[in-house]
């Protein structure tokens, strides 16, 4: 089983809808938590990070961390076509450890 | 600031064959890591170097070897090419001690035929 599930989808939705994108992990030893997002055929992009449990709001963006659940979430609010992209989820135990990172959610915002 | 830079972006080899991929961290950064991106598998850690030193390691064979030099450039090294090793070679570049904010470069392709 893999540490860190995430629904690959595909994710389809209307422009301007609430998205919202999970990641589940068994590891309770995972401290830090990112989001990066990945065009096609780019590498991936780090959106934003959060330590331990909480919420971070970034523009748009509103990453939430539930430690107690393993489980994390990625909100992007007034979503556009521009936001069609791979979200990989990632985490580590430590800062200055490895990566581990979830198989990423394709999603595609249309017009 | 320049980002991370990654030579060549594209390469195809054939089986048996090897290949060395290079990356440039942002400068100030001096902690390299590499991964490997696969359709099947996602993106998976292979090593991360930190002053010329090897400090992490994933479940790669040893065919899979880098190295880091005193400028913080990195190389990534596969020899006995395999067709699984067809894959997008990622390097990230991070502050030592800061592995949440690590910044990607645009990857190397690499095709084995």
């Amino acid at each position: 089983q893999k540490e860190v599930e995430q629904d690959p989808g595909p994710l389809s939705v209307p422009e301007g809808a609430i998205v919202s994108l999970n990641c589940t992990y068994s590891n309770s030893a995972f401290q830090y938590f990112m989001w990066y997002r990945q065009y096609s055929r780019k590498g991936p992009e780090l959106l934003m990070y959060t330590y331990s449990s909480g919420n971070k709001e970034d523009g748009r963006f509103t990453a939430q961390v539930d430690k107690s659940s393993k489980y994390i979430s990625l909100f992007i609010r007034d979503s556009q076509p521009s936001d069609s992209a791979t979200y990989l989820c990632a985490m580590t135990k430590t800062s200055g450890s490895r990566l581990t990172f979830g198989e990423g959610t394709q999603l595609t915002v249309n017009p | 600031k320049a980002g991370v830079t990654q030579t060549p972006r594209y390469l195809i080899k054939t089986r048996g064959q090897q290949v060395t991929l290079s990356c440039s961290p942002i400068s100030g950064h001096r902690s390299v890591s590499w991964y490997q991106q696969t359709p099947g598998q996602g993106l998976q850690f292979l090593f991360e170097y930190f002053s010329e030193t090897q400090r992490n390691k994933g479940n790669f064979p040893g065919r899979f070897s880098g190295r880091q030099f005193s400028n913080s450039r990195s190389e990534m090294n596969v020899s006995t090419l395999e067709l699984g090793d067809s894959a997008l070679y990622l390097c990230a570049s991070s502050v030592p001690g800061f592995q949440e904010t690590q910044y990607f470069g645009p990857g190397t392709r690499l095709l084995v035929l």
